[in-house]
């Protein structure tokens, strides 16, 4: 499978403060890129996705995809301890249909 | 936004016999559905596309022998695990393809655990 790649953390944050993600993608034909948050036990929920270079604010989340380093990123501005979760970043094909996942970034939201 | 279920949420079975999951589209018709299957603090890998009315595309390494897929209509996809090994333990989770979105995105059924005995 097409590799994306995501730091396992955990990542601590303390409530209040911006929570960065990082993943990279090996498919350079990859169009479309979405970030999932998944609770434990639970399946992934959308949180938002992009496809142009350049950043996507939704709400309190900013993704940001930068395709000549084939980087995508997503930002947490004030981090509740709600958002603990783990958050997986996907990568979607040329054929605009496979979901190719990382190993998803465990974050963790201090009170 | 788009549902998906999926039936059963958990199910535990004998080493040996097959089980069925169910996953349905209640909301719109899915023309393609995706099958993933999730280990412990790992992530979701791709096991097979199904397209309603053909057969389904597997992913390398994937046996299709046993994992059978059907997706018999536009809103339900069947996933039966033939002949269950302990190793077949896993989260197993359904996605729709939610047909005329931009990004075309997924929305994922709520998974089924599996454990076998």
């Amino acid at each position: 499978q097409k590799e994306v790649e995501q730091n396992s953390g955990p990542l601590s944050v303390p409530e209040g403060a911006i929570a960065s993600l990082n993943c990279t993608y090996s498919d350079r034909g990859s169009q479309s890129f979405f970030w999932y948050r998944q609770y434990s036990g639970k399946s992934p929920e959308l949180i938002m996705f992009i496809y142009s270079n350049g950043d996507k604010e939704d709400g309190r989340f900013t993704a940001q995809l930068n395709k000549a380093s084939q980087y995508v990123s997503l930002l947490i501005r004030d981090s509740q301890p709600s958002d603990s979760a783990t958050y997986l970043c996907a990568a979607v094909g040329d054929n605009f249909n496979k979901f190719y996942f990382g190993s998803g970034t465990k974050l963790n939201v201090k009170p | 936004g788009a549902v998906v279920s999926q039936h059963p949420s958990r199910v535990i079975c004998k080493s040996g016999t097959s089980v069925k999951i169910e996953c349905r589209s209640l909301d719109f018709q899915a023309t393609t559905m995706f099958w993933y299957r999730q280990f412990p603090k790992q992530s979701l890998m791709l096991m097979a596309t199904s397209n309603e009315g053909s057969k389904a595309t597997y992913e390398q390494g994937v046996e299709k022998d046993k994992f059978l897929i059907n997706h018999a209509s536009l809103t339900l996809s069947t996933l039966t695990v033939t002949s269950a090994h302990p190793e077949d333990s896993s989260f197993y989770i359904c996605s729709a393809d939610v047909p005329g979105q931009g990004a075309r995105e997924q929305y994922f059924g709520p998974g089924t655990r599996l454990t076998v005995t």
